[in-house]
């Protein structure tokens, strides 16, 4: 299948500090991004969705201008936590898609804000 | 708000012991059903993608099945191996979006 590689793996920062995740698609080129959020014990959940080229359609309750997305080219998305807080410490994972088939995904980030 | 559950949300079961588990969702507007394996520290591997009523998959020792109509899929593994045990997801996808609305996730431990 199609690769996905989703950078860092885990990062800890201080809190009120900004972090920026990568996620590159390989060999493919991603239509679609999408960023999701996982706390312990509960599903992933879709926070944004992002078309190469254009601004990305965030999710209710989640402030986009926290959570910056950038989708400039169909191979990389990155997603930029803004003065981090320790309760945005979670698991981020991002997934890419061609048209209209299945989605593939990065490792994940482990992100700690202390 | 699409709601998609998984049962049981874990299972335990011995070596060599067949299982399933189940995913439903919502039965109007359905577009496709995936199916993902994602093992502790690695991205979540594809293992099927649905789109049709009655759709029958298999992987090896891995199958699925689908109804549309009644919105829920089945996951079944046939002698299970410890190297099974992962977090099964299954993820919904309605009409033409191509976002996919994920379940928790059945989280499988297969004892030696």
């Amino acid at each position: 299948g199609a690769v996905v590689s989703q950078h860092p793996s885990w990062v800890i920062c201080k809190s009120g500090t900004s972090v920026k995740i990568e996620c590159r698609s390989l060999d493919f080129q991603a239509t679609t991004m999408f960023w999701y959020r996982q706390f312990p014990k509960q599903s992933l959940m879709l926070m944004a969705t992002s078309n190469e080229g254009s601004k990305a359609t965030y999710e209710q309750g989640v402030e986009k201008d926290k959570f910056l997305i950038n989708h400039a080219s169909l191979t990389l998305s990155t997603l930029t936590v803004t003065s981090a807080h320790p309760e945005d410490s979670s698991f981020y994972i991002c997934s890419g898609s061609r048209e209209n088939t299945e989605a593939f995904f990065g490792q994940g980030t482990r992100l700690t804000v202390v | 708000i699409l709601n998609v559950e998984q049962s049981p949300q874990s299972l335990h079961v011995q070596e060599g012991d067949s299982t399933n588990f189940t995913c439903s969702f919502p039965s109007s507007n359905f577009y496709a059903l995936h199916w993902y394996r994602w093992e502790t520290a690695k991205s979540p591997e594809a293992l099927f993608v649905m789109t049709l009523n009655g759709d029958e998959k298999k992987k090896g020792r891995i199958s699925a099945t689908l109804n549309t109509k009644e919105g829920y899929s089945y996951l079944y593994i046939k002698g299970s191996q410890p190297e099974d045990s992962a977090t099964y997801l299954c993820a919904f996808t309605s009409g033409s979006a191509r976002q996919l609305t994920f379940g928790s996730g059945t989280q499988l431990t297969v004892l030696p």
